[in-house]
């Protein structure tokens, strides 16, 4: 079964507007999580990665005013795209590492979430 | 020059053909191996991991050469249900400071 979930699946939203993905662990506690982004028909995008209690660590290139990181704890990680425009319509995937077992080995998915900004 | 390098496909094969991609990493630090199925409009999952000493499930066999810092995958006897993007996947670093680092993935598409 399914050990990282996402919310919302899909969202419209106008531009200008904000958008706020929750990313939660299920059966095992996120030591660190990850967001990507993935536009069609490309490899997944690391944007940032984040432990929890501390900062998010961004990937060259990705705004961190724009996409706000929180992993309050450990089993929540949010993203929040700030004043969204089209051009940040992608599908964005989150992932989840935990600290012990087969957690530890790789990263686990969330179902992903597409974000449509009109 | 990518951390992770795949050939991106697509590759187009007959139900019950055998098929194999590889991939090759520049970083030689790298610690750990996955191969990825990402469905289309899907998250990736995981498929295997991938062990020096080759490790096989089912119809499909992974391996790794470190001296090559080459891996493979081998899928037998293809089922349609196998179509998909196949992620390459390298782990490097140790523990809560590993990173890990896709290939671009490879694109299997399964005829009947």
């Amino acid at each position: 079964g399914a050990v990282v979930s996402q919310h919302p699946s899909w969202v419209i939203c106008k531009s200008g507007t904000s958008v706020k993905i929750e990313c939660r662990s299920l059966d095992f506690q996120a030591t660190t999580m990850f967001w990507y982004r993935q536009f069609p028909k490309q490899s997944l995008m690391l944007m940032a990665t984040s432990n929890e209690g501390s900062k998010a660590t961004y990937e060259q290139g990705v705004e961190k005013d724009k996409f706000l990181i929180n992993h309050a704890s450990l089993t929540l990680s949010t993203l929040t795209v700030t004043s969204a425009h089209p051009e940040d319509s992608s599908f964005y995937i989150c992932s989840a590492r935990g600290s012990s077992g087969r957690f530890q080995e790789t990263q686990y998915f969330g179902p992903g979430t597409r974000l449509l900004v009109l | 020059r990518k951390e992770v390098e795949q050939d991106p496909g697509p590759f187009n094969v007959p139900e019950g053909a055998t098929v194999a991609f590889n991939c090759t990493y520049s970083n030689s630090a790298s610690q750990s191996f996955f191969w990825y199925r990402q469905d289309c409009r899907k998250e990736p999952k995981l498929l295997m991991s991938v062990y020096s000493s080759g490790n096989e499930d089912g119809r499909f066999t992974a391996q790794l050469n470190r001296a090559s810092q080459y891996i493979s995958l081998l899928i037998r006897d293809s089922k349609l249900s196998d179509s998909a993007t196949y992620l390459c996947v390298v782990n490097k670093g140790y523990s809560s400071a590993s990173k890990i680092i896709f290939g671009s993935g490879t694109r299997l598409s399964i005829r009947p």
